[in-house]
């Protein structure tokens, strides 16, 4: 079936770049999104790319896209402690309206 | 400006107690989602509804019924609770089913079963 993956943890300086990667099977997705979690909150929508892009950017933010390797990252510039908090990745499934949700990544912005 | 609101926001039952989570969004959505969020595992989605009427199973719906009587409004039944439901759970909405829309959440309601 249809699986997204993500590492669980990442540790960056404030300042530094960060890149949380995301690994996804269905072919047929049409959008691959990245959302944010803060802790007690729900999830905020950070940004989504269409399927036939390979890049995407919004102020700090970029999202690469390799359809090929079924590969999805998100590069944050400048890291700043705001920035801690818990990324999702997750994919499409067609106008279903479904999502399937990687597991988390935990970012750790150190001052 | 409220955007999806669900209520309670926690909550404690007994095991093989009932009780219902509401989820209401004033944004004229017409797909309402209810998830479910575990450590280490992500969201995974139970019901879903494609407009008032309607609703349909998700990835883990055993344990849980749904209704959508009014646009605006979706809950979720829990009708004999377990200690495995003890979760947070995370009510989303989207205009449509297309990626484009992209879904927009609630708070969550952290609900424990003892």
């Amino acid at each position: 079936g249809e699986d997204v993956e993500q590492s669980l943890f990442l540790s960056v300086r404030e300042g530094d770049s960060s890149v949380i990667n995301c690994t996804y099977t269905d072919s047929s997705s049409t959008y691959l999104y990245w959302y944010k979690q803060e802790p007690g909150a729900g999830l905020q929508l950070l940004t989504y790319i269409f399927s036939n892009m390979d890049m995407k950017q919004d102020q700090r933010l970029t999202v690469l896209l390799n359809k090929k390797d079924k590969h999805l990252s998100l590069r944050i510039a400048d890291t700043q402690t705001g920035d801690s908090a818990i990324y999702f990745c997750a994919e499409d499934l067609g106008n279903t309206g479904k999502l399937i949700f990687g597991q988390g990544t935990t970012l750790q912005v150190k001052p | 400006n409220a955007g999806v609101t669900q209520t309670p926001k926690f909550r404690v039952l007994k095991t093989g107690q009932s009780m219902t989570l509401l989820c209401a969004q004033d944004m004229n959505h017409e797909y309402m989602y209810w998830y479910r969020q575990d450590p280490g595992m992500g969201l995974r989605l139970i019901h879903y509804s494609v407009g008032e009427g309607t609703t349909a199973k998700g990835e883990v719906p055993d344990g849980y019924n749904v209704s959508r009587l009014k646009k605006q409004n979706f809950l979720l039944g829990l009708e004999s609770a377990a200690p495995s439901q003890t979760s947070v759970y995370f009510c989303a909405s989207s205009y449509e089913g297309s990626g484009n829309q992209p879904q927009h959440f609630g708070d969550g309601t952290r609900l424990s079963i003892l």
